[in-house]
């Protein structure tokens, strides 16, 4: 079974409008943390946001929020006031095990289009 | 924040070359690397956790003896594709472990094309 689910191949949005990007992850280790990432056309991967499996509350990082519910195993990523430079590719990722755990498990990705 | 680098940024080769990759970390100390390497809109597949002082961890169907890593200092871990073929074009990505393992900081990435 996968262990990242991103459903969504493709997604548009409108510029200024928030936009929600899904992510499922599936582990029965309690401690993981969760990750979102961006890769531009460039290829540089840019961390966005990190969300401890015991954090009591959402991460939030300036315009980017992630939707942690912890008991239907998604983590979403929600941009608000999406902006034209924010058309990339976003991943979702995971690692399980302790912060010192190491490595993480990517999901397939979102490409992400914003319209003028 | 943190910032990695990747040396080259990209590279053309002749088959049966072999190619080595620099992934620095600038402003941290990292025990611990990784190497990814992704194909066109793809995900990023990992193939090796990088440790300094000690041999790297292969994910499996990664061939080690064709993808050398050492991981000398606490700042550079190298990835050296040895006897390049054409299939082994793509686009690789080195990540180092912040210093308190919560997350990962990428370099630019490396572009390699095997001729």
């Amino acid at each position: 079974a996968q262990k990242i689910t991103q459903t969504q191949p493709g997604m548009f949005v409108q510029e200024k409008e928030a936009v929600t990007l899904d992510c499922t992850y599936d582990t029965s280790d309690p401690s993981y943390g969760l990750f979102w990432y961006k890769q531009p056309s460039s290829g540089e991967m840019i961390f966005l946001i990190y969300q401890g499996s015991y954090d009591q509350q959402n991460a939030t990082e300036g315009r980017y929020s992630l939707n942690f519910q912890k008991a239907r195993k998604s983590a979403n990523l929600v941009i608000s006031a999406s902006q034209l430079g924010d058309s990339a590719m976003y991943f979702c990722a995971m690692r399980e095990g302790g912060p010192h755990a190491g490595k993480s498990t990517f999901g397939d990705g979102t490409t992400l289009t914003v319209k003028p | 924040g943190a910032v990695v680098s990747q040396h080259p940024s990209w590279v053309i080769c002749k088959s049966g070359t072999s190619v080595k990759i620099e992934c620095r970390s600038l402003d941290f100390q990292a025990t611990t690397m990784f190497w990814y390497r992704q194909f066109p809109k793809q995900s990023l597949m990992l193939m090796a956790t990088s440790n300094e002082g000690s041999k790297a961890t292969y994910e499996q169907g990664v061939e080690k003896d064709k993808f050398l890593i050492n991981h000398a200092s606490l700042t550079l871990s190298t990835l050296t594709v040895t006897s390049a073929h054409p299939e082994d074009s793509s686009f690789y990505i080195c990540s180092a472990a912040s210093p308190g393992g919560e997350t990962q900081y990428f370099g630019p990435g490396t572009r390699l094309l095997v001729l």
